[in-house]
């Protein structure tokens, strides 16, 4: 079956611009997560839905970030006036429940390079 | 401080040979989970370990979790080539959902 996409795959914006970054998590799974991983580090929590509603944002760095999962399946996370340190690859991973008795499966990431 | 340590940070290892990278925390995993990634790419899913003393294997790759559950190795049997690329290691260690994950140890197989 199909895994989680995200798109697109690679963006380059100019410092001010707003990003938009896509996550197409596994059919049928209750709860997505985004991540932020910057270059050699491990991937860092930015915030958790559980179907539409976003039950954690303690992870998103400043009030320019923002994410939504309207109808509970494909999620949006936005960058307003973006920032040189907000480069970094954006990770998405779905899982069937909550907990950890579910694995959490990645897509590709979107690597967001700012100008 | 980094709450999960990975060691090494960096494997440099000759085909054929066997190796281990090792994952640590001061806290309690409630889960502990491996995955492999390629530069550019998103991460693989390995393995999984809940229990303490837990061990289980796929292909040449063991991935244990101790008695108390704050250490995890991942051993990887005779490798070739294709086992090169980051492994990194991410645990819940709130007891909720989100993963907190090591810097990663980048593997090198040389043929």
């Amino acid at each position: 079956g199909a895994g989680v996409s995200q798109s697109p795959r690679y963006k380059v914006a100019k410092r001010g611009q707003d990003v938009a970054l896509r996550c197409d998590p596994i059919s049928g799974h209750v709860s997505l997560f985004w991540y932020q991983q910057a270059l050699g580090q491990g991937p860092e929590f930015l915030t958790y839905f559980q179907n539409e509603a976003q039950l954690d944002k303690s992870g998103l760095p400043s009030d320019r970030f923002f994410a939504e999962r309207p109808e509970g399946s494909v999620s949006t996370l936005k960058i307003q006036r973006t920032q040189q340190e907000d480069s970094a690859v954006y990770l998405c991973a779905s899982s069937l429940y909550r907990g950890q008795t579910y694995e959490q499966y990645f897509g590709p990431g979107t690597r967001l390079t700012v100008t | 401080s980094q709450e999960l340590e990975q060691s090494p940070q960096s494997l440099i290892v000759q085909e054929g040979k066997n190796l281990t990278i090792n994952c640590t925390s001061s806290k309690t995993l409630y889960g502990l989970y491996w995955y492999k990634q390629k530069y550019g790419e998103g991460l693989i899913f390995l393995m999984m370990l809940q229990k303490g003393g837990e061990e289980k294997s796929h292909e040449k790759i063991t991935a244990k979790l101790d008695e108390k559950k704050q250490q995890s190795s991942l051993h990887i049997t005779a490798s070739q080539p294709s086992h090169a690329g980051i492994y990194l290691c991410g645990a819940d260690i709130s007891s909720n959902y989100k993963l907190t994950f090591g810097k990663g140890t980048l593997l090198t197989v040389n043929p």
